[in-house]
């Protein structure tokens, strides 16, 4: 079972460049979320989305965009890139039931110079 | 505002020894609360959850959590650690009416042979 995947796993942008991580899942989850990670600061949420179709801003949406292609995909853009953005980050998805833990992929590794 | 505090950065144990990492909440109601694992360079994995019930839960890896209500705590143990048990470790309590999480910023566990 592939669970969650995620591409790239490292990518190196320029600041102002733009990019878009993709996120997969093929277990049928509603519910699919962007984090990033940071030293220090655990997991903040980026984006998330409860259903096909609908997308919710989280704790640090600011610098993003995300699209929910179909109940499968979920990918965050980065528009113009800053050295803030620099991050792990994570997709994640689950059920959607609330007490469902979430499925993690394996994070991209993202350095903006 | 709703919280998951980890107190501990990081916590060193010998092998063989029990293991404890803390966390308490600060969310309203009667959250679900969870605990996941992070080994370098991958995802977090979902180790276990308390819904409601038995205070003592049980989950992978040996691992188990105790959930106390007065003191607002969900302590994660082991009885005897593993050097394999050396990762990240956080704690999770869901937002009350959402399908998100709160996490922790994890503790390190470093298991010493």
């Amino acid at each position: 079972n592939a669970g969650v995947t995620q591409t790239p796993k490292f990518q190196v942008l320029k600041t102002g460049q733009s990019m878009t991580l993709q996120c997969a899942q093929d277990m049928n989850h509603n519910s699919m979320y962007w984090y990033r990670q940071d030293p220090g600061m655990g997991l903040r949420l980026i984006y998330y989305s409860a259903s096909e179709g609908t997308t919710d801003k989280g704790e640090v949406p600011n610098g993003y965009n995300v699209s929910r292609l179909n109940k499968r995909e979920f990918s965050l853009r980065l528009e113009s890139a800053a050295p803030s953005q620099t991050s792990v980050y994570f997709c994640a998805s689950s059920p959607g039931t609330g007490n469902s833990p979430l499925h993690f992929g394996n994070g991209t590794r993202l350095t903006v110079t | 505002a709703q919280s998951v505090a980890q107190p501990e950065d990081q916590v060193n144990v010998a092998e063989g020894n029990p293991l404890t990492v803390k966390c308490t909440y600060s969310v309203s109601g009667n959250p679900y609360l969870f605990w996941y694992v992070q080994y370098p360079n991958r995802g977090l994995q979902f180790l276990l959850k308390y819904i409601t019930g038995d205070n003592l839960v049980k989950g992978s890896y040996g691992f188990e959590a105790e959930f106390n209500k007065s003191q607002t705590s969900f302590h994660l143990k082991k009885p005897s650690a593993l050097v394999s048990d050396s990762a990240l470790y956080f704690c999770a309590a869901d937002e009350p009416d959402t399908d998100k999480l709160i996490f922790g910023t994890g503790t390190r566990l470093q298991v010493f042979p």
